[in-house]
């Protein structure tokens, strides 16, 4: 199993411009995250998904929207980049049952100049 | 929502030494509190976690405990080592969300 994996790894963008952060798992796992993680802080999380067409805001959702339109998938869109959504960008996938263990992904380094 | 405090921001022990990291939580009816490693540039790892029907978790040099009447866990690492050194973060998994709340993180460092 690939685990969590979480694409690019590197972005910077413009003031305005629009991306999407890849998140993907093979370990079937219903619940999944997005965190966001500044520097010398914790994370916080943005937004999170308990299966495939549900998903609510977490902490700190402004500006980011998400879908999950199947069990292994969960991207995060940033609608117009600002220079505060600077941060490292972590997805999270959990299953509903057995064990509360959330497994990361390596993140996402994001700066927006 | 559930709301996490974290102390001390940062530490610093001799080799050997314990360490010990506290956190406070506010949701009486939260029930999974996990222990994170992080080192620069990688993501959290977990290194222990409790749940709380538990008031005490052990894994070698590394113990939880879970004080539920007061809403507190610690971190317990013992005979410290230099590969110790790195940020620590507790967390708990918000019911409502099934998502966790995390603390600010204590940075360890560990002298040789």
């Amino acid at each position: 199993n690939a685990g969590v994996t979480q694409t690019p790894k590197f972005q910077v963008l413009k003031t305005g411009q629009s991306m999407t952060l890849q998140c993907a798992q093979d370990m079937n796992h219903e619940y999944m995250s997005w965190y966001r993680q500044d520097p010398g802080m914790g994370l916080r999380l943005i937004h999170y998904s308990v299966g495939a067409g549900i998903t609510d805001q977490g902490e700190v959702p402004n500006g980011y929207n998400v879908s999950r339109s199947t069990t292994e998938d969960f991207p995060l869109r940033l609608l117009s980049a600002a220079p505060s959504q600077t941060s490292v960008y972590f997805c999270a996938s959990s299953p509903r049952q057995e064990s509360y263990e959330q497994y990361f992904g390596p993140g996402t380094r994001l700066t927006v100049t | 929502g559930e709301n996490v405090e974290q102390h001390p921001s940062t530490l610093s022990v001799q080799e050997g030494d314990s360490a010990v990291i506290k956190c406070t939580y506010s949701d009486s009816a939260s029930n999974y509190f996990p222990w994170y490693k992080q080192e620069l540039g990688k993501r959290p790892q977990l290194i222990i976690d409790i749940r709380s029907n538990v008031g005490e978790k052990k894994d070698q040099r590394i113990a939880v405990t879970l004080n539920k009447t007061a809403k507190h866990f610690s971190l317990h690492i013992t005979e410290t080592q230099p590969e110790d050194s790195a940020v620590y973060f507790c967390a708990v998994r918000d019911t409502g969300r099934r998502a966790l709340t995390f603390g600010s993180g204590t940075r360890l460092q560990v002298q040789p």
